[in-house]
């Protein structure tokens, strides 16, 4: 079955860098597109980054353009997400998610990034 | 990014039908049949439910149906179940040059 387990979030002091994996199985990870998606505590959802199946092509959210950077290396099936100069307001939890066609297929179960002094 | 317009809560006894909206503009809702439609049980990661407006991955019940007139599109969950409680969140393709996809505030779905 399909599994995705996003790791390397923690507590981060603003300023400071982070950097997420999202590990894949259970499917041929180098056929998908991969995306980020967000959530701020108690908010809705909010798209970050997404990263076309042979890491050729990648676009942001503008809010993080700059500051985050996808990538992945799909001989270890694992999406990666650095992060650089993290805000306040980059405190959410991070979630990894298959893309096919327009939508989001599957989800990892998230990683929390808080970025507090 | 500037969300998709829901309801903040809907709710409904069990056995009933409820409907959430989605509204959003013609560069996002309007201009796309790219809806998809989440569930989301406290603490755990976003379920597909509805996608491209009106398609059920397998395993998703048939009592979740979705559509979409103009820049609105709807889910409606019908013979409402308690596990049917939680959070729904739609999402869009936009054309927008600031973000790719646009979600909606999301809806807390209470069964009474």
């Amino acid at each position: 079955q399909v599994q995705l387990v996003e790791s390397g979030g923690g507590v981060v002091q603003p300023g400071r860098s982070l950097r997420l994996s999202c590990a894949a199985s259970g499917f041929t990870f180098s056929d998908y597109t991969m995306h980020w998606v967000r959530q701020a505590p108690g908010k809705g959802l909010e798209w970050v980054a997404v990263m076309s199946y042979d890491g050729g092509n990648k676009q942001y959210a503008e809010s993080v353009k700059a500051r985050l950077t996808i990538s992945r290396d799909n001989s270890k099936n694992t999406l990666y997400l650095q992060m650089i100069s993290l805000r306040v307001e980059d405190t959410a939890v991070y979630y990894c998610a298959r893309g096919t066609g327009t939508t989001f297929d599957y989800w990892g179960q998230g990683a929390l990034v808080t970025v507090s002094s | 990014q500037s969300a998709l317009t829901q309801p903040a809560s809907v709710s409904g006894s069990p056995g009933q039908s409820i409907t959430i909206s989605c509204t959003g503009t013609s560069s996002d809702v309007g201009g796309y049949n790219y809806v998809s439609w989440y569930q989301q049980h406290p603490g755990k990661a976003p379920k597909l439910m509805i996608y491209d407006v009106s398609k059920r991955p397998s395993g998703v019940s048939n009592r979740f149906s979705g559509s979409k007139s103009g820049n609105t599109a709807s889910l409606t969950i019908s013979g409402l179940q308690a596990e049917d409680e939680a959070d729904y969140y739609c999402s869009s393709y936009t054309s927008s040059s600031t973000f790719l996809y646009v979600f909606g505030i999301g809806t807390k779905v209470t069964v009474l």
